[in-house]
């Protein structure tokens, strides 16, 4: 059994530019929700997709936007990005979409760095 | 709205010493509370959740819906037990996380 992947690990953009990150579930997981972790601060939630819908959004602008697959991967994407967005993003996976009852596994995050 | 709070950004104790991480939380309805953990190098991981009540390394919370508190508890620390701790709050396990800004923990010899 494989655990949750994120690519890429580190990443360096510039204001304005766009970003792609990209998240494996763990095999068998057919949820996937992202999480932005700002320095010193706890992860914050994003979105979550559940069977390749949007299953939920935190308050974050609609220049977040995600994807999620038929394999159940996911993909994070950020137009136009701004200063603040610099920060650790992370993916957790999990079983049975938002009501269920199983736990988030989450990967080990990619760094993003707006300059 | 949901809110966590941990009061301590840094918490230092001995080894064999008693360590208690505070998390007090607001929510209108009834919440399922959770503690992650993060050691050095490492993902972050769930450590217990109060659903499950069970003692996990050693660790125990007890959710206090009078004081709104779900305080981590560990009768005698550990050098292992260094790391970050994360309280969360979700109305569901699978659904969003409400994480507050943790709180590090220094066990030294």
């Amino acid at each position: 059994e494989t655990g949750v992947t994120q690519s890429p690990t580190h990443l360096i953009k510039t204001r304005g530019q766009q970003v792609t990150l990209r998240c494996s579930s763990q095999s068998g997981h057919n949820t996937v929700s992202w999480y932005q972790q700002a320095l010193g601060q706890g992860p914050q939630f994003i979105f979550q997709y559940y069977r390749e819908e949007e299953n939920g959004r935190g308050n974050f602008p609609p220049r977040f936007s995600g994807l999620q697959f038929p394999n159940y991967s996911s993909e994070l994407n950020v137009n136009a990005l701004e200063l603040d967005d610099s920060a650790l993003y992370l993916c957790a996976s999990s079983l049975g979409g938002g009501r269920s009852k199983e736990t988030q596994y989450f990967g080990p995050g990619t760094r993003l760095l707006v300059l | 709205a949901q809110r966590v709070t941990q009061p301590e950004k840094l918490l230092s104790v001995f080894k064999g010493a008693p360590v208690e991480l505070k998390c007090n939380y607001s929510y209108s309805g009834s919440p399922e509370l959770f503690w992650y953990v993060q050691y050095s190098r490492q993902r972050l991981q769930l450590l217990l959740r109060h659903i499950s009540r069970e003692s996990i390394k050693g660790f125990t919370a007890d959710l206090n819906k009078g004081e709104t508190s779900f305080h981590l508890k560990k009768p005698f620390a550990q050098e292992e037990d260094s790391a970050m701790y994360y309280c969360a709050l979700s109305e569901h396990s699978g659904y969003a996380l409400n994480f507050g800004k943790g709180t590090s923990l220094l066990v030294t010899p």
